[in-house]
C-alpha cells in the first residue's frame, strides 16, 4: 500500500524555522518526483515546491523562494522541507504529494501536518 | 505563471443533479490538467488526470473534458458523497498552480 506520512509540524514564532518530513512507503520512492502543497485554514490549495527523482530539478513558489529548501533522501525514502524566516501567512496544513510517472496528476498524498506561525 | 480560474466558486445542487465545473487557464496547457475532490479535514483525492482520464476506482459519473485553455469537470448525477470542494491543477509548467476551488453544497 502506498503511504506518505508527514511529520514535524507545530507552533513556531514569526522568524523561526521548522523542518517537515515525509516518509514514503509502498512504492519505489527514488523513481518519483515529489511535491509539497499547503492549505491555509479555510483557503484553497497552494503548490509550494517540487523536486525531481534525483534532486536534479527543484522548483519553488515565489511566496517561499529564498526561505524554504526542499530536499530528499532516496536511501531513507524521505522528503523534507526546511522552512526558515517563517511568517504568519505560512500557517497552513502542509501535504506531501507524489507526481505520477506516466500521467499528469498526483494520486498519492499524505494526511498533512499543521504548521502554525504565531507569537 | 499560469493562472487557473475556476467557476463557479460555489454551487448548491440536489442529489441527482448534473453538475458542471469549469477551469480556464491563462495560457494553453495542452491536456496537462488534473481534477481533485477534497472533503473537510482530508487530503485531496485525484479524480481525473490528463484532463479527461478517469482515475481507477473513481465512479463513472465523474468525467473531464477539454484541452488548451478550457476544461470541464462534470458529475452526471450528484450523489450525497459528492458534496465536497473540487480543484483543478495544471502540470504544464512551473510554478504549478491550482484553481481557486469550487464548493459543492447541498440544496
Amino acid at each position: 500500500e502506498v503511504q506518505l506520512v508527514e511529520s514535524g509540524g507545530g507552533l513556531v514564532k514569526p522568524g523561526g524555522s521548522l523542518r517537515l518530513s515525509c516518509a514514503a512507503s509502498g512504492f519505489t520512492f527514488s523513481t518519483y518526483s515529489m511535491n509539497w502543497v499547503r492549505q491555509a485554514p479555510g483557503k484553497g490549495l497552494e503548490w509550494v515546491s517540487s523536486i525531481s527523482s534525483g534532486s536534479n530539478y527543484i522548483y519553488y513558489a515565489d511566496s517561499v523562494k529564498g526561505r524554504f529548501t526542499i530536499s530528499r533522501d532516496n536511501a531513507k525514502n524521505s522528503l523534507y522541507v526546511q522552512m526558515n524566516s517563517l511568517r504568519a501567512e505560512d500557517t497552513a496544513v502542509y501535504y506531501c504529494a507524489r507526481d505520477e510517472v506516466y500521467y499528469y496528476g498526483s494520486k498519492a498524498w499524505g494526511q498533512g501536518t499543521l504548521v502554525t506561525v504565531s507569537s | 505563471a499560469i493562472q487557473l480560474t475556476q467557476s463557479p466558486s460555489s454551487l448548491s445542487a440536489s442529489v441527482g443533479d448534473r453538475v458542471t465545473i469549469t477551469c480556464r487557464a491563462s495560457q494553453g496547457i495542452s491536456s496537462a490538467l488534473a481534477w481533485y475532490q477534497q472533503k473537510p479535514g482530508k487530503a485531496p483525492k485525484l479524480l481525473i488526470y490528463d484532463a479527461s482520464s478517469l482515475e481507477s476506482g473513481v465512479p463513472s459519473r465523474f468525467s473531464g473534458s477539454g484541452s488548451g485553455t478550457d476544461f470541464t469537470l462534470t458529475i452526471s448525477s450528484l450523489q450525497p458523497e459528492d458534496f465536497a470542494t473540487y480543484y483543478c491543477q495544471q502540470f504544464n509548467n512551473y510554478p504549478r498552480t491550482f484553481g481557486g476551488g469550487t464548493k459543492v453544497e447541498i440544496k
